[in-house]
């Protein structure tokens, strides 16, 4: 019940197309859902988060979408560019006894080809 | 700069040996977190510290210790005891336990010969 299930583990887009991961989870305690960004060799960075008081968060070109009832969420990269190619996590920490430690999906890498 | 320090940066050693893995933070963060990193398996839980003094085991602590004197420094032994040790292992802090957002170090690659 504590786990993050992320899809797909890689993805080959065109440059200006759109990058979708999608990520599931099965515990309805959990209310933050943070997306990280990893390039090669590098620590991860959050890129943007969402709490499931809201369905939509966008910030530039990366939107996550948030389905409470399915237990889904998913971040969408419009426009790809080469320069986002990493590996991206999806997250969620939160319930009772909270200690603020995150749940990590498996990892997409993501590659834009030019 | 305010970060997370994490080093050695690159490390090697032979299998039976005992390595320690420094993570030094001037964020002022209260809580500190150690992940191991595999490829295709994410971001594990080794173990965490909320407070000065005070720690707990992840989800994967077993052939691992830790030590949090300092509310700066979380230092990660990782011990013979650890079956497969070879990985990368990342650093992170919060400002409070609760908040969820972590900041990451850029990691330590050890690699056992």
């Amino acid at each position: 019940q504590q786990q993050v299930k992320q899809s797909p583990q890689s993805l080959i887009v065109q440059k200006g197309g759109i990058s979708i991961i999608n990520c599931a989870y099965e515990n309805t305690a959990f209310d933050y859902f943070p997306w990280y960004q990893q390039f090669p060799g590098k620590g991860p960075a959050l890129l943007i988060a969402i709490r499931p008081d809201v369905s939509e968060k966008k910030e530039g070109r990366f939107t996550i979408s948030f389905n409470k009832s399915a237990k889904q969420f998913s971040l969408h990269i419009m426009d790809s560019q080469p320069g986002d190619s990493a590996t991206y996590f999806c997250a969620a920490s939160g319930g009772s006894g909270n200690t603020g430690k995150l749940i990590f999906g498996q990892g997409t890498t993501l590659q834009v080809k030019p | 700069d305010g970060g997370i320090t994490q080093s050695p940066k690159y490390l090697f050693r032979k299998e039976g040996q005992n390595v320690t893995l420094s993570c030094e933070q001037n964020l002022n963060h209260d809580a500190m977190y150690w992940y191991r990193q595999d490829p295709g398996q994410g971001l594990r839980l080794i173990y965490y510290s909320q407070i000065v003094n005070d720690f707990q085991k992840g989800d994967i602590a077993e052939g691992y210790s830790v030590s949090r004197e300092k509310k700066e420094s979380f230092p990660l032994t990782v011990t013979s005891a650890q079956k497969n040790p070879t990985a990368f292992y990342l650093c992170a802090s919060s400002i409070h336990s609760y908040t969820g957002e972590l900041f990451f170090g850029e990691g330590s690659r050890l690699t056992v010969l």
